[in-house]
């Protein structure tokens, strides 16, 4: 089946240290999106790409920072993590941008920064 | 985007049709209504989505008021596993942050035996 796909699930880190997580699709999809989700909180929107143009919310802290080498995959990399950034991270792909095409998302990568 | 209201949380009775209500009163002309839901600790499901007319896909059904200014998602017969966070979320229809899914507090349904 056609997926996203987030690794690793549970990642671990220590405050400062710099952290890269994974998200790989098979959809063939041409927009790529990363949320950050905090505990009892909804998923907020960091950035995405559509193909290789990247585009970046306007709150979205410098410490993020995102690459995508090819269509299949897209990295979050944290530069320094700090306590408040301990949240899932959930990668989404989309078609396009278009309003009726719908977003999918992976499963997550959940954060513990120590 | 337009903003919307989603009563906090919902029970429902397994077997049983569960209707979601959000109101969107301010939402414009093009904007869509998207319906998520998430399951604890998973990642955000698409369920439907529907700009003007009532919506039904092998989930569920969204009925969109006239007027648009409200919305109902329906489970017609819930079970335990549709126990989740629901979303509704007003998207752009064009312009610059129609790529933007702005997601509010939702709605947790649990679905009781």
């Amino acid at each position: 089946d056609a997926m996203v796909i987030q690794n690793p699930r549970y990642q671990v880190t220590q405050f400062g240290k710099p952290v890269t997580l994974s998200c790989s699709q098979t959809l063939n999809h041409n927009v790529m999106y990363w949320y950050q989700q905090k505990s009892s909180q909804a998923p907020k929107l960091l950035f995405h790409y559509y193909d290789k143009d990247f585009n970046n919310e306007a709150d979205t802290p410098d410490n993020f920072q995102s690459r995508r080498p090819n269509t299949s995959f897209c990295f979050l990399d944290i530069r320094s993590p700090g306590l408040g950034d301990a949240a899932m991270y959930l990668c989404a792909t989309s078609r396009d941008t278009t309003s009726y095409n719908e977003q999918f998302f992976g499963p997550g990568t959940r954060l513990t920064v120590l | 985007d337009a903003k919307t209201t989603q009563p906090p949380s919902m029970d429902c009775a397994e077997g049983r049709a569960a209707n979601l209500p959000c109101n969107h009163s301010t939402i414009s002309g093009n904007e869509y209504v998207y319906w998520y839901r998430q399951i604890h600790s998973q990642g955000p499901q698409y369920i439907i989505h529907g700009l003007k007319n009532n919506e039904t896909n092998e989930m569920a059904s969204l009925i969109i008021t006239e007027d648009r200014k409200s919305s109902t998602l329906i489970l017609p017969h819930a079970t335990l596993r549709d126990t989740a966070v629901y979303y509704c979320i007003v998207r752009a229809g064009s312009g610059g942050s129609n790529y933007k899914l702005t997601f509010g507090k939702g709605t947790l349904l649990t679905v009781n035996p």
